[in-house]
């Protein structure tokens, strides 16, 4: 079964640095996956689709801040100089034959 | 600019019906897969649908099989979900989305999402 599993919470510092991981599931560290940002009262926004070779390609105006990375069955997702408009849930996403699938999603605290 | 605006949420008791619609800009929207996805209160997303081009492809998420139908008016830059059977558990902020190629890929664009609560 395809399951995407995030840690529920994360917090940072202000203008510091901060790694959100995205496990998939056995079988599957081969899947591709997409990460998406939602501020609260918002419609998620996507940030990134990323490769299980660690390749990524960016939407629309999503700043240099944010960068993807893989190893093995993990996606990660990295944003530097934290800013207070970080402060977000962010979802992985990975899809299947006849199926999207959403992480749980991580709340991400900027101190 | 890319466009995905949600519009047909509102009240409703339970056991009713609702249809959702979600007005697409700013692309050649016969060109893409579209999908429904929600975000219920204190909850995670949930993907609950999705629609090929053309409308001849289609898979629900087993939660609303059988209630919810999604289809497309490729004219009209239309996307709809027609929501039937409706429980409290649909409570939920409720959002179309672009894919980026096709049913295997991600999703690019959102809309902004439309409230429905189920509710005496």
């Amino acid at each position: 079964q395809l399951v995407l599993t995030q840690s529920p919470s994360a917090s940072a510092s202000l203008g510091a640095s901060v790694r959100l991981t995205c496990t998939l599931s056995s079988g599957h560290s081969n899947y591709a996956i997409a990460w998406h940002q939602q501020q609260p009262e918002k419609g998620p926004r996507f940030l990134m689709n990323l490769n299980s070779d660690g390749s990524h390609s960016k939407g629309d105006g999503i700043p240099d801040r944010f960068s993807g990375s893989s190893s093995g069955a993990e996606r990660y997702l990295t944003i530097s100089s934290l800013q207070s408009e970080d402060e977000a849930d962010y979802y992985c996403q990975t899809w299947g034959t006849g199926i999207q699938v959403f992480g749980g999603g991580t709340k991400l605290t900027v101190l | 600019q890319v466009q995905l605006v949600e519009s047909g949420g509102g009240l409703v008791k339970p056991g009713g019906s609702l249809r959702l619609s979600c007005a697409a800009s700013g692309f050649t929207f016969s060109d893409y897969y579209m999908n429904w996805i929600r975000l219920a209160p204190g909850k995670g997303l949930e993907w609950l649908s999705y629609i090929s081009s053309r409308g001849g492809n289609i898979y629900y998420a087993d939660s609303v099989k059988g209630r919810f139908t999604i289809s497309r008016d490729n004219a009209q830059n239309s996307l709809y979900l027609q929501m039937n059977s409706l429980t409290a558990e649909d409570t939920a902020v409720y959002y179309c989305a672009r894919a980026i190629s096709g049913a295997y890929s991600a999703l690019d664009y959102w809309g902004q999402g439309t409230l429905v609560t189920v509710s005496s």
